[in-house]
C-alpha cells in the first residue's frame, strides 16, 4: 500500500536552474511531511520538513510547498548545484502514530554542470 | 550529541545462512528505533519498530526478526536468508514524543544474498 508516492524516478536539471521534486500522499491523517536526501551507500539525511498548519517552509536554497487539498507536496531547489545530485525521499507521518513514517520510492536528481 | 552506529557496512551471505545486523545509538535515552529496507529501485520499507526494550512491532511478515535487548541496541536477525532478502538495510532512531520530528538514519548495511 503506497501511501506516499513519488512518480518521477529521476530528474535531470542544469546547474543554476530550479529543481522541482514532487510527492503525493493518500492518507488524510498525515500531518507532518519531510524530505530526506540520500547519497549512494549512505543513510538518508534530513533536509527539510513542513507541518500541515503551513503551506510553505523555506531553508536557504530549499523550499517545501504543501497543498493539503490536493494531498501534494513539492521540494524546490534554487539554484541547483552539482552537489545536490542524490536520491530524494519524501516522507509523511501522522500525529497520532509517530512511530510510523511512510516513505516514497525516491527521485534521483542529477544536476549537470 | 546523538550518534547512530550500524554495522557491518557490507555483507555477502549464502542462501540459508543466518543474519545478524546490529545498531546502537549514543547520546540519547529511550529512543524509538526502526529497521528499514531499501530494495533495488524501490523506496524505504519499514520492517520493525521498537518503543522500548523487548517491545517490537513488525510491519510486514517475513523471515526476519528484530530484538532490542538494551535501550539503545537494536538487532535485525534471520535464521535462514533468502535471495529476496538482499537489499540496503537502514537503522534509524527518533525521539519518543509526539509529534515526531523526523528520524535519524545510520549509514546502512548493503546485504547481498548469493
Amino acid at each position: 500500500d503506497q501511501q506516499v508516492k513519488q512518480n518521477s524516478p529521476s530528474l535531470s536539471v542544469q546547474e543554476g536552474r530550479i529543481s522541482i521534486l514532487n510527492c503525493d500522499y493518500t492518507n488524510s491523517m498525515f500531518d507532518y511531511f519531510l524530505w530526506y536526501k540520500k547519497y549512494p551507500a549512505e543513510g538518508p539525511t534530513f533536509l527539510i520538513s513542513i507541518s500541515s498548519i503551513k503551506d510553505k517552509n523555506e531553508d536557504g536554497r530549499f523550499t517545501v510547498f504543501l497543498n493539503k487539498s490536493a494531498k501534494h507536496l513539492s521540494l524546490h531547489i534554487v539554484p541547483s548545484q552539482p552537489g545536490d545530485s542524490a536520491v530524494y525521499f519524501c516522507a509523511a507521518s501522522a500525529r497520532y502514530n509517530n512511530n510510523d513514517m511512510r516513505f516514497g520510492a525516491g527521485t534521483r536528481l542529477t544536476v549537470k554542470p | 550529541s546523538q550518534t547512530i552506529h550500524q554495522w557491518p557496512a557490507t555483507l555477502v551471505q549464502p542462501v540459508g545462512s543466518p543474519l545478524s545486523l546490529e545498531c546502537t545509538v549514543e547520546g540519547t535515552s529511550n529512543p524509538n528505533l526502526y529497521w528499514y529496507r531499501q530494495a533495488a529501485g524501490r523506496g524505504l520499507q519499514l520492517l520493525f519498530y521498537s518503543i522500548g526494550i523487548d517491545q517490537i512491532s513488525s510491519e510486514v511478515p517475513q523471515n526476519l526478526s528484530a530484538s532490542r535487548p538494551q535501550d539503545r541496541q537494536f538487532i535485525l536477525s534471520s535464521k535462514k536468508l533468502l535471495l529476496s532478502d538482499s537489499g540496503f538495510y537502514l537503522c534509524a532512531w527518533s525521539v519518543r514524543r509526539s509529534p515526531n520530528y523526523g528520524y535519524t538514519f545510520g549509514s546502512g548495511t548493503r546485504l547481498t544474498v548469493v
